[in-house]
């Protein structure tokens, strides 16, 4: 089967340049998780889909960071402009949810390999 | 507020020895309790989830444990070998919160 696939591995762009990162999410998957890995702060979660509608964005650090979710098998997290504090590895994971009970899916996240990104 | 914290935060060992690796919460009342692996370059890999209800999980040579009243889970690793060598994590799910990863601990070893 495959993962979950994040697209692109690695991007390096300048200051104020936009950048998109991508996911498909784990066929069958209805849970998707955006996630910024950094050696400081190491995990954080920045946003949240179930069934495609986001559900908790809580973590988005600022106005600058967008995601979208059109479909069950596409995601898009979007930077605009990029900052060099942005610099980190973002991943995304998808779940199949099965608890009503949780606020959260209760299944274990699988993980992408990851968009290492560099901004200059 | 969910906190969880990993203890070493690196190790390293000799091929062919038993390990534990430590993981504590701050708030008992959990739903889950996962560990995941990573290798470096690459995402995270699950490798065990216990529910509240559990008390341990066991894959192949992994075994974890967790104890919510004491807020603390074990991941037991039997003759180590080099290709362990990873960061391993532990993520608790609370109540209406997303997912608190602890900041991992490095393991090295060494053949």
């Amino acid at each position: 089967d495959a993962g979950v696939i994040q697209s692109p591995r690695h991007e390096v762009t300048e200051m104020g340049q936009e950048v998109t990162l991508r996911c498909k999410p784990i066929s069958g998957h209805n849970s998707l998780f955006w996630y910024r890995q950094t050696m400081m702060r190491g995990l954080e979660l920045l946003i949240y889909f179930n069934n495609n509608v986001p559900i908790d964005d809580s973590g988005m650090p600022e106005d600058r960071f967008s995601a979208k979710m059109p479909n069950a098998s596409f995601s898009t997290l979007k930077i605009q402009p990029s900052e060099p504090r942005d610099s980190a590895v973002y991943f995304c994971a998808s779940s199949l949810r099965v608890s009503v009970a949780a606020h959260y899916s209760n299944q274990p996240q699988h993980f992408g390999d990851g968009t290492r990104l560099s901004i200059l | 507020k969910q906190e969880v914290t990993q203890i070493p935060a690196a190790l390293s060992v000799p091929e062919g020895e038993n390990l534990v690796l430590n993981c504590s919460f701050t708030d008992s009342a959990i739903y889950n309790l996962q560990w995941f692996r990573q290798d470096p370059g690459k995402g995270l890999t699950s490798l065990l989830l216990i529910q509240s209800s559990q008390r341990e999980q066991t894959s192949g040579r992994l075994n974890a444990s967790l104890d919510k009243s004491s807020g603390r889970s074990t991941l037991y690793i039997a003759a180590s070998q080099p290709g362990d060598s990873a960061t391993y994590l532990c993520a608790v799910l609370s109540g209406n919160t997303p997912l608190v990863f602890g900041k991992g601990t490095r393991l090295s070893v060494i053949a």
